[in-house]
């Protein structure tokens, strides 16, 4: 039983370029999840998902696209990375919408931005 | 839109001493959360808070919840090292949103 995963671990873009941010669960956790966390700021929510096929915003949405095609996978798209979008991102996940479920958080993925 | 404050956001304490950290919400809400993180790792659930009144002890940590005031408390009882970390506090929105506190930032020394 891994939880949740995320991969990369670290990784460094340059400005415009595009990438995917990797989140998995295996433990059929309908509720997953995508935070940003950036020095003093806590943990800012970005999308998230109530089930599979079904997304929605958070916070901090711009410039970040999710989809959800199975229940295991969430995957965070950069449409074209910029600085301001250097950060530690995180995954979460739980077993079901909110209230009381408990979220299981991805060791996370440093991102830095050129 | 809502606001999740905590303070203080730094605390440095004597092994041995209590202390208190609080966490205000703007809206309301009656499901409170916490969590711990370590320097450099992900976040780990401590206390899942459901109602008003609600308390939950787990070692030398204990949250309470007043959903009336918006406010839930971590108290810390005889601080050991081990408790150093960073904890947050996040509120739970229409039952499918956590907004996080800024976190506070607890140093034990000796």
């Amino acid at each position: 039983n891994a939880g949740v995963t995320q991969t990369p671990k670290f990784q460094v873009l340059k400005t415009g370029q595009s990438m995917t941010l990797q989140c998995a669960q295996d433990m059929n956790h309908e509720y997953m999840s995508w935070y940003r966390q950036d020095p003093g700021m806590g943990l800012r929510l970005i999308h998230y998902s109530v089930g599979a096929g079904i997304t929605d915003q958070g916070e901090v949405p711009n410039g970040y696209n999710v989809s959800r095609s199975t229940t295991e996978d969430f995957p965070l798209r950069l449409l074209s990375a910029a600085p301001s979008q250097t950060s530690v991102y995180f995954c979460a996940s739980s077993y079901s919408i909110l209230p009381g479920g408990t979220q299981y958080f991805g060791p996370g993925t440093r991102l830095l931005v050129l | 839109e809502l606001k999740v404050e905590q303070n203080p956001l730094f605390l440095s304490m004597q092994e041995g001493k209590n202390y208190t950290i609080y966490c205000n919400y703007s809206t309301t809400s009656d499901r409170l959360y916490w969590y711990r993180q370590d320097p450099g790792k992900s976040l780990e659930s401590l206390f899942v808070l459901l109602s008003n009144g609600a308390v939950k002890q787990e070692g030398r940590l204990m949250a309470s919840l007043d959903t009336k005031a918006r406010l839930s408390t971590l108290h810390i009882t005889a601080a050991v090292h081990d408790l150093s970390a960073t904890y947050f506090c996040a509120v739970d929105v229409n039952t499918d949103k956590l907004i996080f506190g800024t976190g506070t930032r607890l140093q034990v020394f000796p």
